[in-house]
């Protein structure tokens, strides 16, 4: 069965770096899927973050370019996110989640979220 | 960037009534549009994908339609456990996409 499980702190102090891990079972990042990152506002707006592909290459949403960076460690079959210079309307429920690789299909696996408050 | 404008925002409906969730797209995303379920707690769930295939697992009561800008979810004969929130999702053109969401509450 396929899994995801996003951690990292719950808390984050504004203009700091917010950084999350996604940890993958049942299915390694390397094989024909991209590997995304999307959070969830209070008031239920939702925002692709970016993916980083199965090959290791990168796709930002634009909004957010100069400040994300979406890494792996194939070793340990888990993917990351850094959001730098996080202020308070970076507040949401961050999600991790899968979609084949052609760049149009769905997530069809999710994780089950993290909230991240960032307060001071 | 494709605006989703998903309607209602709200739903209250009864047991075993048909409920329609509508989405708009602001420009032609050629049915590459999904359908998500999200329970309070949980994480969302895919039930349809390129507007109207129906995703592994998901009853038969769920539907999609449409093309070009405008799609639609139907969920037919209501049951308690389709209370949730739904949402809609591009992924014709980068960056995805999402609709403001439904939530689909009993009357």
């Amino acid at each position: 069965e396929i899994q995801l499980q996003e951690s990292g702190p719950g808390l984050v102090k504004p203009s700091q770096s917010l950084s999350l891990t996604c940890s993958v079972t049942g299915y390694t990042i390397t094989s024909g899927y991209d590997w995304s990152w999307i959070r969830k506002f209070p008031g239920n707006k939702m925002e692709w973050m970016g993916y980083i592909s199965n090959s290791g290459s990168t796709n930002y949403n634009p909004s957010l370019k100069i400040r994300i960076s979406i890494t792996r460690d194939t070793s340990k079959n888990q993917f990351f996110l850094q959001l730098n210079s996080v202020t308070t309307e970076d507040t949401a429920t961050y999600y991790c989640a899968r979609s084949y690789y052609d760049g149009y299909s769905p997530f069809d696996y999710w994780g089950q979220g993290v909230m991240v408050t960032v307060s001071s | 960037d494709i605006q989703m404008t998903q309607s209602p925002a709200s739903l209250s409906a009864s047991l075993g009534e048909t409920v329609t969730i509508e989405c708009r797209a602001s420009e032609d995303i050629y049915s590459n549009l999904a359908w998500y379920q999200q329970k309070p707690g949980n994480s969302p769930q895919l039930l349809i994908y390129d507007a109207n295939s129906l995703a592994d697992g998901v009853p038969s009561r769920f539907s999609g339609s449409g093309s070009g800008t405008q799609y639609s979810l139907k969920i037919n004969s209501l049951q308690s456990e389709d209370v949730a929130s739904y949402f809609c999702q591009q992924y014709n053109n980068y960056p995805w996409t999402f609709g403001g969401g439904t939530k689909l509450e009993l009357k």
